[in-house]
């Protein structure tokens, strides 16, 4: 099963608007990365975040990790329309695996 | 440019047929993943390799067999495809292991099987 769900499943926002992703795991972690996916291509790295931090910021995204919850959120401020993509988050647990989530897609209105 | 190649882009394989999806990355990385990305499902881990010759087994290993022999290359083989088997195969690598460093991914492999 996977380790990572995230919510909402798809978000339709206008641009400038900001965008939360939400992802819940259930076994403890060495830290937690956020990705996205364009149409077609192979996933990038976005930004991670370690189990002893609680947030994170690179540039317009924002991440928050909550341990005691086994949940993070992603936020994407004054989004764009070249945000419109997928979005996954990956825990990186024992073993040097990652395991992804089923992903949150985003599409941004202009 | 460095990264990861995968090789074909996509084929059509017919049920039953032996099939090896090739992955070559110049980056030196230790560490390469196979996963398999379906609608809904998000991306499922197939094997896992922590270094040049040594393989591990993920989420949905059954059906699927790997190889480490260098750094550099990590093909995934299918013995006797069948159709549960059509998906978008992706190849991935980490230069760390355990120290947190993220995935670079190639752009996939698009596999139907009839």
């Amino acid at each position: 099963s996977q380790q990572g769900e995230e919510d909402p499943q798809a978000l339709s926002i206008q641009e400038g608007e900001n965008a939360t992703m939400n992802c819940s795991y259930k076994t403890s972690i060495n830290n937690l990365q956020w990705y996205r996916q364009n149409s077609g291509r192979g996933l990038v790295h976005l930004i991670l975040i370690r189990s002893n931090e609680r947030e994170k910021h690179s540039g317009r995204l924002r991440v928050t990790l909550d341990t005691s919850k086994k949940s993070s959120s992603l936020l994407i401020t004054a989004s764009r329309a070249a945000d419109t993509a997928s979005y996954f988050c990956a825990t990186d647990s024992e073993g040097n695996k990652l395991v992804f989530g089923a992903g949150t897609i985003l599409r941004v209105k202009s | 440019i460095a990264g990861i190649t995968q090789a074909p882009t996509s084929q059509i394989l017919a049920a039953g047929r032996r099939m090896t999806l090739r992955c070559t990355q110049d980056m030196r990385h230790n560490a390469m993943y196979w996963y398999r990305q379906d609608l809904g499902l998000g991306l499922r881990l197939i094997h896992y390799s922590n270094t040049a010759g040594t393989t591990g087994k993920g989420e949905v290993p059954d059906g699927y067999s790997v190889s480490r022999a260098n750094t550099d290359d990590f093909p995934l083989t299918l013995a006797s495809a069948v159709p549960s088997q059509t998906s978008v195969y992706f190849c991935a690598s980490r230069s760390e292991l355990g120290g947190g460093s993220p995935l670079h991914f190639g752009n996939g492999t698009r596999l139907t099987v009839t």
